[in-house]
């Protein structure tokens, strides 16, 4: 069984440009979490998607923030126009329903200059 | 969810058994206690996860005491690949996001 996949694996980018992160969560898993850590501080949650809905996303930083889960499958996260802040490692991971345990992709390590 | 408390890092040496201990004095009823393990340039993978009494599997044991307030994750025989950031969270069951802490920093040296 294919794991959560995360692309692309490293950016960087200059700040004021656009960024697309995108996850593949595994096959049939309706929950999708996107997470980030920044420099020095703790792992954050961003939001949760059900399927192609957003049901939490209550860690959104800004409204530069925008995530998106075509049709209950892979999931966007774009960053437009990227800060310096913004800087850090972002983590998706998935889970079927039912099911309390979580997979984790191995994340997209964003450089913002 | 209730906040966690874990040294900030820890050492051992290869073949000896480490024990985490993690605090969560205002854990609900509902809640349960759930341990991940990060490697470097990885993300968290779930080990294990109890509710109360004893949990074992193929990675480690969880000991909760009966008022749950905290947790020992324990590591039997830890190699050098057992070397990453290991964190305790209290989590609600089918339920939303995670909360992290800090996490322990296990050092094993040979």
């Amino acid at each position: 069984e294919a794991g959560v996949t995360q692309f692309p694996s490293h950016s960087v980018i200059e700040k004021g440009q656009t960024v697309t992160l995108r996850c593949d969560p595994i096959s049939g898993h309706d929950n999708l979490y996107w997470y980030r850590r920044v420099m020095g501080k703790e792992i954050k949650f961003l939001l949760h998607f059900v399927k192609e809905s957003k049901q939490d996303e209550s860690g959104m930083p800004n409204n530069r923030f925008l995530a998106e889960r075509t049709g209950g499958t892979y999931s966007t996260l774009k960053v437009q126009p990227a800060e310096l802040e913004d800087s850090g490692v972002y983590f998706c991971a998935s889970r079927p329903q039912g099911y309390d345990g979580y997979t984790f992709g191995s994340g997209t390590r964003l450089t913002v200059v | 969810l209730a906040k966690t408390t874990q040294p900030i890092s820890m050492d051992s040496y290869e073949g000896q058994e480490v024990n985490i201990t993690c605090s969560h004095n205002n854990i609900a009823t509902n809640d349960y206690i759930t341990w991940y393990q990060q490697f470097p340039s990885q993300g968290p993978r779930f080990i294990i996860q109890g509710y109360k009494t004893k949990v074992t599997n193929e990675v480690a044991s969880l000991f909760i005491p009966a008022d749950r307030k905290s947790s020992t994750l324990s590591l039997p025989r830890v190699s050098l690949s057992d070397t990453a950031v290991y964190y305790c969270l209290v989590t609600r069951n089918q339920g939303g996001k995670l909360i992290f802490g800090q996490g322990t920093e296990l050092s094993v040296k040979p």
